[in-house]
């Protein structure tokens, strides 16, 4: 059981450049999310899905995409990044129980370097 | 907006103590609020979940409050060991979403 596997673990892309960073999860969770954790600053919502084929904007979302195809899978993209997008990524899934969403599960990370 | 505030950014505390660390937030009492665990260079992991009915929850050595009045969250470990050193985050429900505080970096020394 992997639980949230989120890759790649490490990256550095030059200004302007563009990537995408992937969330997957096995555990057949509804929910899944992208935060992003600066020293300081604490984990920041950019975007979310609580569903299949839903999106929605979180607190930081501008500069970034996503997209939920599959269940499974959590996309984030970067279009052109920029030196502020230097930052540890942490993807999350979760369900309802009791009518409240339950602890998030994380994945461990992914640390990217714009230059 | 829901913000979310842990007072203090390190904690240093003896073995064997119990360790508190403070949640307040502002605005309107969540329905819930979430304690995590993280170690360096990995992801928080989920402790405990209190509502606002409840007053208190334990699990194992470790528990929480929720105190609406003072619109405060208290963690407590008991009989703190070293292996309980890492940041402890708590996080607000809003909706489909959480809030998370800084954190609060815990040492505990043999």
């Amino acid at each position: 059981n992997a639980g949230v596997t989120q890759t790649p673990k490490f990256r550095v892309l030059k200004t302007g450049q563009s990537m995408t960073l992937l969330c997957a999860q096995d555990m057949n969770h509804e929910y899944m999310y992208w935060y992003r954790q600066d020293p300081g600053m604490g984990l920041r919502l950019i975007h979310y899905s609580v569903g299949e084929g839903t999106t929605a904007k979180g607190e930081v979302p501008d500069g970034y995409n996503v997209s939920r195809l599959k269940k499974q899978n959590f996309l984030l993209g970067l279009e052109s990044a920029a030196p502020s997008q230097t930052s540890v990524y942490f993807c999350a899934s979760s369900y309802l129980l009791g009518g409240q969403i339950y602890g998030y599960t994380f994945g461990s990370g992914t640390r990217l370097t714009v230059v | 907006s829901q913000k979310i505030e842990q007072n203090s950014e390190a904690l240093n505390i003896q073995e064997g103590k119990t360790a508190t660390l403070t949640c307040n937030y502002t605005n309107y009492s969540p329905a819930y609020l979430q304690w995590y665990r993280q170690d360096p260079g990995r992801g928080p992991v989920f402790l405990l979940l209190i509502r606002e009915n409840e007053k208190e929850k334990r699990k194992e050595r470790l528990k929480v409050t929720f105190d609406t009045t003072l619109k405060q969250s208290l963690f407590h470990i008991t009989a703190s060991q070293p292996a309980d050193s890492a940041t402890y985050l708590c996080a607000r429900a809003t909706g489909n979403q959480f809030y998370f505080g800084t954190g609060t970096s815990l040492t505990v020394i043999p």
